[in-house]
């Protein structure tokens, strides 16, 4: 079983569709919980955080982490086409250790 | 903010040759960075981690005398490809931790390299 998985997609919505991203994970003790946005051909950009369970709400996006489930989601509400790029989670146990990423789910929002 | 930044953002170099690119934290300080590699539409593959002052941890099947890694500072980190092919050819891209954070990375906007 790999350590993290993220279904690559790719994955299509209609503009202001509430779209539902997942990763699972088999490591109990990964802390941090993070979602990048990556556009073609860019590093990748935080969009979220969240240390251990719980949910995070920042405008459009909501980050929830079950722990007991080992399982993340992030979901977008009022998709735009701008949020058309692709979006890695990743966890890690602390800031000096590397952090281990899906693979990336691919999204194509149409207008 | 936690702003990293990447020189050059493109780069062509001739097969043989050596290039360097530097990675740097511009209003935090970084006592971790990472280097990664990335094919089209692949994942993230680690390359090395960059502790400040110590000698990177290189992954598995990453050839240390070939990337070459210096973080000098809490600030900067080079890559330097040396003798580049043009398999070496590729995006790649670093990340930062910050000193006092815990978790999160922060990425710079990548350096493509071609080898011709």
């Amino acid at each position: 079983q790999k350590e993290v998985e993220q279904d690559p997609g790719p994955l299509s919505v209609p503009e202001g569709a509430i779209v539902s991203l997942n990763c699972t994970y088999s490591n109990s003790a990964f802390q941090y919980f993070m979602w990048y946005r990556q556009y073609s051909r860019k590093g990748p950009e935080l969009l979220m955080y969240t240390y251990s369970s719980g949910n995070k709400e920042d405008g459009r996006f909501t980050a929830q982490v079950d722990k007991s489930s080992k399982y993340i989601s992030l979901f977008i509400r009022d998709s735009q086409p701008s949020d058309s790029a692709t979006y890695l989670c990743a966890m890690g146990n602390s800031g000096n250790t590397p952090l281990v990423f899906g693979k990336g789910t691919r999204l194509s929002v149409i207008a | 903010g936690a702003v990293v930044s990447q020189h050059p953002s493109r780069v062509i170099c001739k097969s043989g040759t050596s290039v360097k690119i530097e990675c740097r934290s511009l209003d935090f300080q970084a006592t971790t960075m990472f280097w990664y590699r990335q094919f089209p539409k692949k994942s993230l593959m680690l390359m090395a981690t960059s502790n400040e002052g110590s000698k990177a941890t290189y992954e598995q099947g990453v050839e240390k005398d070939k990337f070459l890694i210096n973080h000098a500072s809490l600030t900067l980190s080079t890559l330097t490809v040396t003798s580049a092919h043009p398999e070496d050819s590729s995006f790649y891209i670093c990340s930062a931790s910050k000193v006092a954070g815990a978790g999160e990375q922060y990425f710079g906007p990548g350096t493509r390299l071609t080898v011709t």
